[in-house]
Formats: C-alpha cells, structure tokens, sequence
C-alpha cells in the first residue's frame, strides 16, 4: 500500500497568515492527489484535485503544488471558515486509495 | 446538484453485518464517468477508505477489511449500497457514501453527509 503523510499534525495560525500542509506518499504517485477540507460536524469536500486544480467554487486563496512524493497545500490568507482538517488523499493506486492522517487547523 | 444520502441501521449487534445504502439524486448515476465510494471515520480519527463500485459493477476494496466487505450498485433505483460483515466495536464509525469522478485522475467530488454506525451488543 501506499502510506500518505501529512506534517504538521495540527498548527495555529492567524488570521491573514500563510498557512502550509506538506503531505508526502511513501512511494511515487505522479500528481495523483487530492485535497480534503472538513469542518467539524461536517462531511469532508474537496478543494484540489490533480495536485494542483482548484474544484469549482473553492476560493483562490486555496492553492496546491508538487508531484512524485511531495506535496503541498496552501492558504494564502487564513480566514476564520477555514478551521477545519485538511487530507491528503492518493488515487494514483490501481486498488487502494489512501488518506493522509490530517491535519488540524486552528485559528489564534 | 449531486446529493447523496446514506440510511440504513444506526446500530448493529457484534458480529452481525452492517448493511447501508446511498441515494443519489440529481447528476447522471449510470454515467461511465464516474464511480461510487464508501469512506468510514471513527470519532476524532482520520477517514479511511472502504471500497469503490463502478456503474459496470466492478469494484476495489481496501485489503484491510479482507473479505468482510461487499459494495453492491442497483442502477435501477439509482442506489449503492455497503454490507460488512463479522463487525465488532472497532467498526463504530460515521460512514459517507460518496461520488467519484475520473477524468485524468480520480477524485471524489460529492460526498454524503454522513450517517453513524455503532457496534454494540
């Protein structure tokens, strides 16, 4: 299988900063990764497929990047609706599709 | 707009076989295109896929759950459902039901909001 990473776990950030989530696949997964959002109480919904393509309807301040086992998920300027978990989620596998365990974002 | 709605039973005995099933409506269900997942998240943990269905029947299934689990499409009521069987505790979950969508790459753009199952006796 392949095992997703994210760092850090969780973090605390204020409003207007620059937030990044790494998430790295244990192997190769070419640009094969999604990003998750998910507020509490809520069901997860997605912000960036294909590593880097924004879903319809995701404010720009949203943004992803890499490829091959590195990845990484930024918020430009943190607002308070974004606390929530964010995932990683590979579908690069032809059987398994993988999450990240998350990571927690808190506003100061 | 794509909905999805899980129902099925909110508790199960151990080991018996929690059986749920996803609603959809709206979109083209028997659409090629896309594929039909279940993703569980026990309480505060990270989600964790199940398995998919594609229109086709054909499925994949995460090795963890062996053969303890079948994820079955009934185009005709615009439905999919979930049974895993042999459940214990560790099953006590919200289970989603979600769509997915492939163009290129894979990834789930509708999810369910969510229903909570808990094993217990």
């Amino acid at each position: 299988d392949i095992q997703m990473t994210q760092s850090p776990s969780s973090l605390s950030a204020s409003v207007g900063d620059r937030v990044t989530i790494t998430c790295r696949a244990s192997r190769s997964i070419s640009s094969y990764l999604n990003w998750f959002q998910q507020k509490p109480g809520k069901a997860p919904e997605l912000l960036i497929y294909a590593a880097a393509s924004l879903q319809s309807g995701v404010p720009s301040r949203f943004s992803g990047s890499g490829s091959g086992t590195d990845f990484t998920l930024t918020i430009s300027s943190l607002q308070p609706e974004d606390l929530a978990t964010y995932y990683c989620q590979q579908t690069y596998s032809t059987l398994t599709w993988t999450f990240g365990q998350g990571t927690k974002v808190e506003i100061k | 707009q794509v909905q999805l709605q899980e129902s099925g039973p909110g508790l199960v005995k151990p080991s018996q076989t929690l059986s749920l099933t996803c609603t959809v409506s709206g979109g083209s269900f028997s659409s090629a295109s896309y594929y039909w997942s279940w993703i569980r998240q026990p309480a505060g943990k990270g989600l964790e896929w199940i398995g998919r269905i594609y229109i086709s029947g054909s499925t994949n299934y995460n090795p963890s759950f062996k053969s303890r689990v079948t994820i079955s499409v009934d185009t005709s009521k615009n439905q999919f459902s979930l049974k895993l069987s042999s459940v214990t505790a560790a099953d006590t979950a919200v289970y989603y039901c979600a769509r997915g969508t492939f163009s290129g790459i894979y990834y789930t753009d509708y999810w369910g909001q969510g229903t909570l199952v808990t094993v217990s006796s």
